[in-house]
């Protein structure tokens, strides 16, 4: 059965940072691209960033480009995200997601989610 | 990028068909993908490329699509298919969902 558990969700004051951890498990972790979606306070959805199985591609929001970095390490079946610069408006609940294949492109969904953690912005 | 358009809130009887839709032109030439998520819940795929069902989701919950509409229908609706329904494409390697749809079974 598949697994995901997401962790290190804080509250930290604005231009703070944070990291992210997502453990997965019941697949092999390596043979799946991985992503992070945020749930913002008014309950919109919003694609944060997107990881090939290798690790060899990444995408990201414009809203978190130059800000957020994705990574993984197969070796461990962990999904990272590290959040620098933190601003108000990252406050949102952060699920980590598989992907169905093992690159990203149009066809594919996001066939499992975690239970999400939160991330709070503010002084 | 571009967004996709969904009613904030859809109501139906129990027992009865809800439509859930999601817009953008040209919307038929995208693989659409369906989530939802319950409060304190991890979001579900409910229906993935337009039409296809994950195991576990029942017969009753299909997808469709026109030129520019796709459409989420719960048929025989039940108090357990309540929650937030959000559609979602990809614009190359970028996933875009919509504003999401609060579905309520009276």
């Amino acid at each position: 059965e598949v697994h995901l558990l997401e962790s290190g969700g804080d509250l930290v004051q604005p231009g703070g940072s944070l990291r992210l951890s997502c453990a997965a498990s019941g697949f092999t972790f390596s043979s799946y691209a991985m992503s992070w979606v945020r749930q913002t306070p008014g309950k919109a959805l919003e694609w944060v960033s997107g990881i090939s199985g290798a690790g060899d591609k990444t995408d990201y929001a414009d809203s978190v480009k130059g800000r957020f970095t994705i990574s993984r390490d197969n070796s461990k079946s962990t999904l990272f995200l590290q959040m620098n610069s933190l601003r108000a408006d990252d406050t949102a609940i952060y699920y980590c997601a598989k992907v169905e294949d093992i690159e990203i492109f149009p066809a594919v969904c996001l066939d499992y989610w975690g239970q999400g953690t939160l991330v709070t912005v503010s002084s | 990028s571009f967004e996709l358009t969904q009613p904030l809130s859809v109501s139906v009887a129990l027992g009865q068909t809800a439509k859930i839709t999601c817009g953008r032109d040209n919307i038929a030439d995208e693989n659409v993908h369906w989530y939802l998520r319950k409060p304190g819940q991890a979001p579900v795929l409910v229906i993935y490329r337009d039409i296809l069902r994950p195991s576990g989701i029942p017969e009753r919950v299909s997808g469709s699509k026109s030129r520019n509409t796709a459409t989420l229908t719960i048929s025989r609706a039940q108090a357990g298919d309540e929650g937030d329904y959000y559609c979602q494409v990809w614009d190359t390697t970028t996933a875009v969902f919509g504003g999401g749809t609060k579905l309520t079974v009276l």
